[in-house]
């Protein structure tokens, strides 16, 4: 089946820009992480959803960082008026239930911003 | 502050060698610990889950081993392939949800020919 899909896979964003970016995650997968990759670093949490509820959005590093997951499957990590320190690997991951399971997780999407 | 330190940082093996990869962590009270494997310009995939009662679990070639006394892990690769060249990663997840994950900076392998 279809695993984790994010869209676009890069992006190169001017700053001041507003960025989305968007993730697939697995069909029936109740819950949904968003962490950010800086170069030559492991992964960082931003955000957790179960379902469309946004329960953890402690790893946002700022008010501009914004994510959503309205009707429970698709979500969008929104950035304001980016900055070069927004350049990173944005990677999404899902897992079937909550809790201790599993996280799949998708390409990434590269934003680089100029 | 980072809470999962892994060493070495890089390491370069001749394919058919085995190889072992560390992992020390801070992060308390512990869930559960994972290594994933992330290929460059791939997200990372998991390759073992243990928990706090687990001291070993294996996936083909790769064994992992956790000491939750000393907050060490290690990863075994036996028998490298040139497709084991890849960033690996330890993962600590430390709140009773489970989900919350904490990343090491990863050892990046070179398996050459």
């Amino acid at each position: 089946g279809a695993g984790v899909s994010q869209s676009p896979r890069y992006k190169v964003a001017k700053r001041g820009q507003d960025v989305a970016l968007r993730c697939d995650p697995i069909s029936g997968h109740v819950s949904l992480f968003w962490y950010q990759q800086a170069l030559g670093q492991g992964p960082e949490f931003l955000t957790y959803f179960q379902n469309e509820a946004q329960l953890d959005k402690s790893g946002l590093p700022s008010d501009r960082f914004f994510a959503e997951r309205p009707e429970g499957s698709v979500s969008t990590l929104k950035i304001q008026r980016t900055q070069q320190e927004d350049s990173a690997v944005y990677l999404c991951a899902s897992s079937l239930g909550t809790g201790y399971r599993e996280q799949y997780f998708g390409p990434g999407t590269r934003l680089t911003v100029t | 502050k980072n809470q999962v330190e892994q060493s070495p940082q890089s390491l370069i093996i001749l394919e058919g060698k085995n190889c072992t990869l560390q992992c020390n962590y801070t992060v308390s009270p512990f869930s559960n610990l994972r290594w994933y494997k992330q290929d460059t310009g791939r997200g990372p995939v998991s390759l073992t889950i243990m928990t706090f009662s687990e001291n070993t679990k294996s996936n083909g070639r790769y064994t992992a081993t956790l000491d939750a006394d000393t907050k060490q892990s290690s990863l075994h690769i036996t028998a490298s392939q040139l497709s084991d060249s890849a960033s690996y990663i330890c993962v600590v997840s430390y709140s009773n949800s489970g989900y919350a994950l904490n990343f090491g900076k990863g050892t990046s392998l070179l398996v050459t020919p």
